[in-house]
């Protein structure tokens, strides 16, 4: 099956730094999602690729599905202490396969 | 309402008891999740149930059952568990469109299960 690579495993930023995470997988995927879960609480979708070189933006965040379709970043701009949790990939075939997880820690 | 609900909240258990974990969605979605998550760890699929119908086990024991009474409710009951069963399991609901659960999903908050 699918399985997505996941990196790093931590990070710790000053507030408005920028910060990345990146998702890398063997074969082709599908379509890559991206979710957020805060400390204690539970996963959030954010955003779905499906398109190579497909590259979307909300707000200070900004989701890019690479051109061989097998890899991808989320990067955002300028922390703040919201951004603090854990942020996911994963890629869905119908059943949601997540990535191992980035933890971004945000020092105010 | 986009909301997925799960109770109870938290669960102590002991090794010898039966218990259930209940889920309910109403945003008629066909397709309800069971995913099991450790500290740490992302969320583990247990099980996929498709318009009620169990579609994915992901060879999880079978002190775990899960069971879907209607397009709505999603439960799992839970026997003889052992203390390394004790995670957080959370519900999760999507679209399906005739087998395809290509879309976002929906994840309720969990019950923190404890196995003494």
């Amino acid at each position: 099956g699918q399985q997505v690579m996941q990196i790093p495993q931590y990070q710790h930023v000053q507030e408005g730094e920028d910060f990345t995470t990146y998702c890398n997988s063997s074969t082709t995927l599908s379509n890559i999602q991206w979710y957020k879960q805060r400390p204690g609480g539970h996963p959030v979708f954010l955003i779905q690729l499906v398109k190579s070189g497909e590259v979307k933006k909300q707000k200070r965040l900004t989701f890019q599905f690479g051109e061989a379709k097998k890899n991808s970043s989320l990067h955002i701009t300028a922390t703040q202490t919201t951004d603090v949790g854990t942020y996911f990939c994963g890629s869905n075939t119908g059943k949601l396969i997540f990535g191992q997880g980035t933890t971004l820690q945000v020092k105010p | 309402d986009t909301e997925v609900t799960q109770t109870p909240k938290h669960l102590v258990m002991g090794m010898t008891n039966k218990k259930s974990l209940k889920c309910e969605q109403h945003m008629g979605h066909r397709a309800m999740y069971w995913y099991k998550q450790k500290a740490k760890k992302p969320p583990e699929l247990m099980f996929v149930y498709s318009y009620e119908k169990l579609s994915i086990n992901e060879s999880v024991p079978s002190r775990f059952s899960p069971e879907c009474p209607n397009s709505s409710l999603l439960n799992l009951h839970l026997h003889a568990l052992q203390p390394e069963d004790s995670a957080l399991y959370l519900c999760a609901s999507s679209q399906d469109r005739n087998g395809r659960r290509l879309h976002e999903q929906f994840f309720g908050p969990g019950t923190r299960l404890t196995v003494l």
